[in-house]
């Protein structure tokens, strides 16, 4: 049973440019969630979506923006993109629900130079 | 807002010492709690969690008790290892009818031999 999945690993972009990174959630598991973990912090809430619509979101900006396939795959979107965009991006799924565990996959590095 | 605060690091252990790591949380409603541990390179692992006040977490050896009356939820082992070297994050998932984890900064800890 394959667990979540992001793609791709790591990640270079120039300031101004646009990434698009992509999570496959583990088997079973209709809710995905995205997080970022700067260098030596802890991760904090993107937004999440369930049936292809976001159903809550941090204190983002609207740079960032996402999207949710009928597979329960999704993609999480980064326009004009900032130094302070570096980071780790963790997707994370699980079953719909409140207290319901997610299960993290293993990230993608973004280094915005 | 919800936060969560962990003691600061880094931890450094010798084999087979006992480990506390601190945490408190804010939150409103009945949050779940968890620790996450996060190995060098990979993402998050769920290590435990707890649903509701007295309840007690354990896995691999480490445990955590949900205490309402000082909204805190400590992470301890009776024996640490090399192998239990990590980040040790504690979350919450507010309770509020939220499904965002609110995480604290993290902890590093080191077991040397």
């Amino acid at each position: 049973d394959a667990g979540v999945t992001q793609s791709p690993t790591h990640l270079i972009k120039t300031r101004g440019q646009q990434v698009t990174l992509r999570c496959s959630p583990k088997s079973g598991h209709d809710t995905v969630s995205w997080y970022q973990q700067a260098l030596g912090q802890g991760p904090q809430f993107i937004f999440q979506y369930y049936e292809e619509e976001e159903r809550q979101r941090g204190n983002f900006p609207d740079r960032f923006s996402g999207h949710q396939f009928p597979n329960y795959s999704s993609e999480l979107n980064v326009n004009a993109l900032l130094l302070g965009d570096s980071a780790l991006y963790l997707c994370a799924s699980s079953p719909w629900g409140v207290g319901r565990e997610q299960y993290f996959g293993p990230g993608t590095r973004l280094t915005v130079t | 807002g919800d936060s969560v605060t962990q003691m600061e690091g880094p931890v450094t252990l010798s084999e087979e010492a006992f480990l506390t790591i601190n945490c408190t949380y804010t939150a409103t409603g009945y949050p779940s709690l968890f620790w996450y541990v996060q190995y060098p390179g990979e993402g998050l692992q769920l290590l435990l969690k707890a649903t509701k006040a007295d309840d007690k977490g354990s896995n691999k050896g480490f445990e955590a008790t949900y205490r309402k009356e000082t909204t805190s939820f400590h992470l301890e082992k009776g024996s640490v290892q090399v192998s239990d070297s990590a980040v040790y994050f504690c979350a919450t998932d507010s309770g509020a009818g939220s499904y965002q984890l609110t995480f604290g900064k993290g902890t590093k800890l080191s077991v040397i031999p």
